[in-house]
């Protein structure tokens, strides 16, 4: 069973305008979620985060929003660039070990 | 600038050779991870170690054993490599408090079966 969900494979998106990569979760005890961007032949690198005390966390161009009661969460991208090309994976805490649970990632075009 | 390091960029090994994944990392962490990205499946754990000698199965541990004898270094090894393990491969550690600092991934290892 998928705790984090990504349900869009891929998106395309023009360059200059907003990306917006969803994703969902089933663990009400998650506390803490995380966004990582993957180019191809590279290992992920951390993009940002927020806890469940917030709603919003707005690092230069990408911004995540936390909305708890949906159980849902959303990284903008403002504006888009082509080198924000890559695989986004959303990922998610509960606090109480080590690991955390990823989404299956959104590949994201930026197209010029 | 801290780093995880794996050995290894491409790999190519025949079917039934053992292989051996290595990772090292300089930032003293307590918790090493590896993880196999394949397309449409996102990231999943093989195995995980949060103290030295210590290891856990993740959620496909499968034809997988790891070696953690030092702090900074884990060792991934495929017992008899199969087709269907050709994948990227990719160590991760982080801090003992662990998930809200986030991970630090290696660049990644590929490796093909044939």
């Amino acid at each position: 069973d998928q705790q984090v969900k990504q349900n869009s494979p891929s998106l395309s998106v023009q360059e200059g305008r907003i990306s917006i990569l969803n994703c969902d979760y089933t663990n009400s005890m998650f506390d803490y979620f995380l966004w990582y961007k993957k180019y191809p032949a590279e290992g992920p690198t951390f993009l940002i985060s927020i806890s469940s005390i917030k709603d919003k966390n707005e690092d230069g161009r990408f911004t995540v929003f936390l909305n708890k009661s949906a159980k849902h969460l959303s990284l903008h991208i403002v504006p888009s660039q082509p080198g924000d090309s890559a695989v986004y994976f959303c990922a998610a805490s509960d606090g109480s070990n080590y690991q955390l649970i990823w989404g299956a990632g959104t590949k994201l075009i930026i197209k010029p | 600038d801290v780093k995880v390091t794996q050995s290894s960029r491409y790999l190519v090994k025949r079917t039934g050779e053992k292989v051996f994944l290595e990772c090292v990392q300089d930032m003293d962490h307590e918790n090493m991870f590896w993880y196999r990205q394949d397309p449409g499946l996102g990231l999943r754990l093989i195995y995980f170690s949060y103290d030295v000698k210590m290891k856990e199965k993740g959620d496909i541990p499968e034809g997988y054993s790891v070696s953690r004898e030092k702090k900074e270094r884990f060792s991934l090894i495929l017992e008899s490599a199969s087709t269907n393990q050709t994948s990227m491969y990719l160590c991760a550690s982080s801090q003992s408090t662990g998930a809200t600092y986030g991970y630090t991934f290696g660049s990644g290892t590929r490796l093909t079966v044939v």
